[in-house]
């Protein structure tokens, strides 16, 4: 089965902060997305990648940037971490035939 | 552009009681649709899914059906268990666009 692990359950920063989280799929699969999840609002699409060092924007991808160096890892990088930006963020990846394998998700909390 | 409208939630029924989950969407061309749970303090998974037009997608006493004439894809089940306590997601996916849509979620709860 597909795996895709990301590094922290629970995060808590603080305002200014710049924080990392990080996600690696294990199955070589090109296409990985970055959510984030709000009570309701559902998921928001922030950045998605099709390739190594290739993303594209989503919905909203304000205050947000992402990293794809290796095929398995996209991080998503909040430059200056606001209070606005605590939520559930949940890393997904493509996976054939169809469909997406989710991460566990990271708990946000900025302080 | 594509989009997906689910019931609203939440929803609280009773053991054994039978559920129903709307979900309607707009997309252009073929979509796949899907439907993903998500238990408490995890992430999503995928519940099942529906290809094309008449298919039906089952797993775990769940069924959706999805209906191109009436653009739905409704979530069912004969007789909930309190396990199946959790958010359920309407997703549709594109031809070749490899990225989903998804409807705001639906909050279901089943008491004992």
């Amino acid at each position: 089965d597909v795996k895709v692990t990301q590094s922290s359950r629970y995060l808590v920063k603080r305002t200014g902060e710049k924080v990392f989280l990080e996600c690696v799929q294990d199955m070589d699969h090109e296409n990985m997305f970055w959510y984030r999840q709000d009570p309701g609002l559902g998921l928001r699409l922030i950045y998605f990648s099709y390739d190594v060092k290739m993303k594209e924007k989503g919905d909203i991808p304000e205050g947000y940037s992402v990293s794809r160096e290796k095929k398995e890892r996209f991080s998503l990088i909040l430059e200056s971490a606001s209070t606005n930006q605590t939520s559930m963020y949940l890393c997904a990846s493509w996976t054939p035939p169809g469909g997406y394998t989710f991460g566990s998700g990271t708990r946000l909390t900025v302080v | 552009g594509d989009s997906v409208t689910q019931m609203e939630g939440p929803v609280t029924l009773s053991e054994e009681a039978f559920l129903t989950i709307n979900c309607t969407y707009t997309a252009t061309g073929y979509p796949s649709l899907f439907w993903y749970v998500q238990y408490p303090g995890e992430g999503l998974q995928l519940l099942l899914k529906a290809t094309k037009a008449d298919d039906k997608g089952s797993n775990k006493g769940f069924e959706a059906t999805y209906r191109k004439e009436t653009t739905s894809f409704h979530l069912e089940k004969g007789s909930v268990q309190v396990s199946d306590s959790a958010v359920y997601f309407c997703a549709l996916g594109t031809q070749g666009a490899q990225k989903l849509v998804f409807g705001q979620g639906t909050r279901l709860t089943i008491n004992p």
